[in-house]
């Protein structure tokens, strides 16, 4: 069945600490992958995105991701990370040619950073 | 803003009784998804459409769920007869044939009581 599983539910860092939220998907065929952010009391925005080309994407707010097709990843990353970044993110696949395109979900990470 | 909207944001309802939900995508985004959110979960994909055509909806969780699209712009969510067990977040989604990435509404958050 196609799934995706992130890591950690819960991940607390202080402003400046690297960041790293892991995500592996379940599908073996072409897929496009999604990191999505939800801010507190916001609705779910697109963080970045990964279709083909360049396993390494970059995103917004400096956010950025690797996709690792042999281990089925797609990691987000940031270097430093600020008390704005507090949210709940979320990774995301759908498969990829001419599909449907809806989106498979993980069940989120939430990020706490502390000022 | 022209984003994707809800409405209502926030529905009590009793047990039993029937709800509907709208949601108005981009006004050239022709793909329109429904998901469930629960508590500690993330969005679970329901249906979706292209243009009025509803192209997947074996994902409705029963038979007490539907979803329309009549005229390939807003779309509504009804659940008939609601249970406890549909209390949650329903999310909308819209994009653009071929571009694969969605935008999503705020939300209608549904309490059954």
């Amino acid at each position: 069945a196609q799934s995706v599983s992130q890591h950690n539910h819960h991940v607390i860092l202080s402003e400046a600490a690297s960041l790293e939220l892991g995500c592996n998907y379940s599908y073996g065929g072409t897929v496009n992958l999604f990191w999505y952010v939800q801010y507190p009391g916001q609705h779910l925005q697109l963080l970045l995105k990964y279709f083909s080309g360049d396993p390494l994407v970059k995103g917004i707010k400096g956010f950025e991701a690797e996709f690792i097709k042999s281990k089925f990843s797609f990691n987000l990353r940031k270097p430093s990370v600020q008390w704005s970044d507090t949210a709940e993110y979320f990774c995301a696949f759908s498969s990829g040619g001419g599909s449907q395109g809806n989106l498979i979900f993980g069940k989120g990470t939430k990020l706490s950073v502390k000022p | 803003d022209t984003g994707v909207s809800q409405n209502p944001r926030h529905k009590i309802t009793k047990r039993g009784q029937n709800v509907t939900f709208r949601c108005d995508p981009i006004s050239e985004h022709n793909r329109l998804y429904w998901y469930r959110q629960t508590l500690g979960q993330g969005p679970e994909f329901l249906t979706y459409f292209q243009n009025e055509a509803q192209l997947e909806k074996s994902r409705l969780l029963s038979d007490r769920f539907s979803a329309e699209r009549p005229k390939g712009s807003f779309s509504t969510l009804e659940i008939q007869r609601t249970e406890q067990g549909d209390s949650a977040m329903y999310l909308c989604a819209s994009s653009m044939t071929g571009v694969h990435e969605q935008y999503f509404g705020p939300g209608t958050r549904l309490t059954v009581t």
